[in-house]
């Protein structure tokens, strides 16, 4: 089966880039996600990338994928308070409708 | 439009009680999930339903069951509680093409406690 690795935790200064590091070991998927959990809540989606790209941009985050290594991160500039959640990767199985989740990374904030 | 709905939002059952957590989307989402999230273990899947009348295995499918009661709906059953259900659980649906094949919709999770 698919093993989406994360590390558990992050801390980072207000103001500061956060990066979280994402490791797979297979994927046949189109597309591969981040997820955000706020405190008390479900997941919701917050980015993806196209398994065909190496990075994308969307305001203050940067998807990098590194398809060779089977690695992905999500790069969050200019960190604020509001971004403290924890942070999933999710990798899409071969031949169904399920995804892989990681163990989630905790990103605190210190203002 | 509710998104994916999940009822109750907490519960504490004892060893060996029974219960039904229940789940409903308003997206007409084909494909619903039950996951159960553990510190450190990430999002474990229990059951899923790729489409109304079909059920199928997760990775932690022991001690419960499920229903796909129509395409809006899906449950899930604990029938002797153990303490090691002790968990949050989330329900969560998934539409049909593109970005959307893989993008799930969660509901905000029941959090259980059995004691």
């Amino acid at each position: 089966g698919e093993d989406v690795e994360q590390s558990l935790f992050l801390s980072v200064r207000e103001g500061d880039s956060s990066v979280i590091n994402c490791t797979y070991t297979d994927s046949s998927s189109t597309y591969l996600y981040w997820y955000k959990q706020e405190p008390g809540a479900g997941l919701q989606l917050l980015t993806y990338i196209f398994s065909n790209m190496d990075m994308k941009q969307d305001q203050r985050l940067t998807v990098l994928l590194n398809k060779k290594d089977k690695h992905l991160s999500l790069r969050i500039a200019d960190t604020q308070t509001g971004d403290s959640a924890i942070y999933f990767c999710a990798v899409p199985r071969k031949g169904y409708q399920k995804v892989t989740f990681g163990t989630g990374t905790k990103l605190q904030v210190i203002p | 439009n509710a998104g994916v709905t999940q009822t109750p939002k907490f519960q504490v059952l004892k060893t060996g009680q029974s219960m039904t957590l229940q789940c409903a989307q308003d997206m007409n989402h084909n494909s619903m999930y039950w996951y159960r999230q553990d510190p450190g273990m990430g999002l474990r899947l229990i059951y899923y339903s790729a489409s109304e009348g079909t059920t199928d295995k997760g990775e932690v499918p022991n001690g419960y069951n499920v229903s796909r009661l129509n395409k809006r709906e899906f449950s899930l059953r604990l029938e002797s509680a153990a303490p090691s259900q002790t968990s949050v659980y989330f329900c969560a649906s998934s539409g049909l093409a593109g970005a959307a094949l893989h993008t799930q919709y969660f509901g905000p999770g029941t959090r259980l406690t059995v004691l």
